[in-house]
């Protein structure tokens, strides 16, 4: 079973640009989750999708952050301008319960200069 | 306010010692704990524990939930220096939001 994709796994841009980060879950789960990671710290939850609809994104700043997930399987993530506090690793997850484990894909390393 | 709070944040033992980590939680409607390895980038599931199953084991590595004392500890023997990593707990919350601790920086010497 393939696990969770995502791309790029680097991306360095300077502050006040765009960046836009892809996610394909594992396939048949229909729960997806975008967490930010910032150095030293657990990760954060962004939003969280049930299929193509929004559950939670109460932590997401909407002024600068989106995501959607049109057709219900992958996802993307999009940083609009980036400030420098947005360095951190942009990690996606899905599970195919609510109550089950969350498997995570390798993450995106964003660094905002 | 929902939290869940690691300790110590970083450890650092010689191969073959017994580590524990610990885990705390304050949760209006708890349903479970959840522990992930994380080693480079993204985080790996360990155990999940629950009211119905507070004690898992696999190999070295064993967990227990105490619902009383609302903490779980993740205990780990024989460490080897594959088990350097981040250790995460986390518990969901709401509508299964996973809100994580800052994790226990755990570092084995050869």
């Amino acid at each position: 079973e393939a696990g969770v994709a995502q791309s790029p796994r680097y991306k360095i841009i300077e502050k006040r640009q765009s960046v836009a980060f892809w996610c394909n879950p594992i396939s048949g789960h229909a729960t997806l989750y975008w967490y930010q990671q910032i150095l030293g710290q657990g990760p954060k939850l962004l939003i969280q999708f049930q299929n193509n609809g929004v559950v939670d994104d109460s932590q997401l700043p909407k002024d600068r952050f989106s995501a959607e997930r049109l057709k219900g399987v992958d996802s993307t993530l999009k940083i609009q301008p980036a400030k420098l506090e947005d360095s951190a690793v942009y990690l996606c997850a899905s599970n195919n319960n609510w109550g089950n484990e969350q498997f995570f894909g390798p993450g995106t390393r964003l660094t905002v200069l | 306010e929902d939290k869940v709070v690691q300790s110590p944040l970083s450890l650092v033992v010689h191969e073959g010692d017994t580590v524990t980590l610990n885990c705390s939680y304050e949760v209006t409607n708890f349903r479970s704990l959840l522990w992930y390895k994380q080693e480079k980038k993204a985080p790996t599931f360990l155990f999940m524990l629950t009211s119905s199953g507070i004690e898992k084991k696999s190999g070295r590595l064993s967990s227990i939930l105490d619902k009383k004392e609302l903490s779980s500890i993740l205990n780990i023997t024989a460490t080897q220096t594959g088990d350097s990593a981040i250790y995460l707990c986390a518990v969901p919350f709401g509508n299964e939001k996973l809100t994580f601790g800052t994790g226990t920086r755990l570092t084995i010497i050869p």
